[in-house]
């Protein structure tokens, strides 16, 4: 299994622009969540879904975020405008049912 | 709400003393506990969970947790260090009862093994 897939590694935008971070999951998982990790505040959870819809999003830090899965195998998590603060590592996991969950390399996004 | 403490930022140990990582967690359910292993500039790689059954659980590369409901908590321990154990180590908590997926994790504890 290729695992958690995440796109792109890196990204570098100005302050002001979208940022679109994608992410697929393992085949035959259920569950997608997106996390954020910066030194201050750790591994946050921002969104989950199961079966592609949205379960909770009470991490999602303003209104500026959002996230989408249209289908079993694609995720979107958005940020538009980007703002520096908004540097950190995104990762993107599955699990299938409520079972381990398994991440991917992250996304890595500088905001200038 | 769950929640979970690893207590320690930093844990040092030489090569091949044993090894200890400390968490507490909170839950107002039965709790299913993880830890996971985070190497530089790389995700997070599962390392072993309790779910039900023995207390003890032996996870990769040579870790074991222990579960203590009565002190909540889910200690992560290895016999004997190895250098390359150096590595950040997150404890996760997700309550069943909630019925939902949700897991949580500790700020990390980062671990320096020295020759």
């Amino acid at each position: 299994d290729a695992g958690v897939i995440q796109s792109p590694r890196h990204e570098v935008t100005e302050m002001g622009q979208e940022v679109t971070l994608r992410c697929k999951p393992i085949s035959g998982h259920n569950s997608l969540f997106w996390y954020r990790q910066t030194m201050m505040r750790g591994l946050e959870l921002l969104i989950y879904f199961n079966n592609n819809v949205p379960i909770d999003d009470s991490g999602m830090p303003e209104d500026r975020f959002s996230a989408k899965m249209p289908n079993a195998s694609f995720s979107t998590l958005k940020i538009q405008p980007s703002e520096p603060r908004d540097s950190a590592v995104y990762f993107c996991a599955s699990i299938r049912d409520g079972g381990t969950q398994y991440f991917g390399p992250g996304t890595r996004l500088l905001v200038l | 709400a769950q929640s979970v403490a690893q207590p320690e930022d930093q844990v040092n140990v030489a090569e091949g003393n044993p090894l200890t990582v400390k968490c507490t967690y909170s839950v107002s359910g039965n709790p299913y506990l993880f830890w996971y292993v985070q190497y530089p500039n790389r995700g997070l790689q599962f390392l072993l969970k309790y779910i039900t059954g023995d207390n003890l659980v032996k996870g990769s590369y040579g870790f074991e947790a222990e579960f203590n409901k009565s002190q909540t908590s889910f200690h992560l321990k290895k016999p004997s260090a190895l250098v390359s154990d150096s590595a950040l180590y997150f404890c996760a908590v997700r309550d069943i009862r909630s019925g939902g997926f949700k897991t949580i994790f500790g700020a990390g504890t980062r671990l320096f093994v020295k020759a």
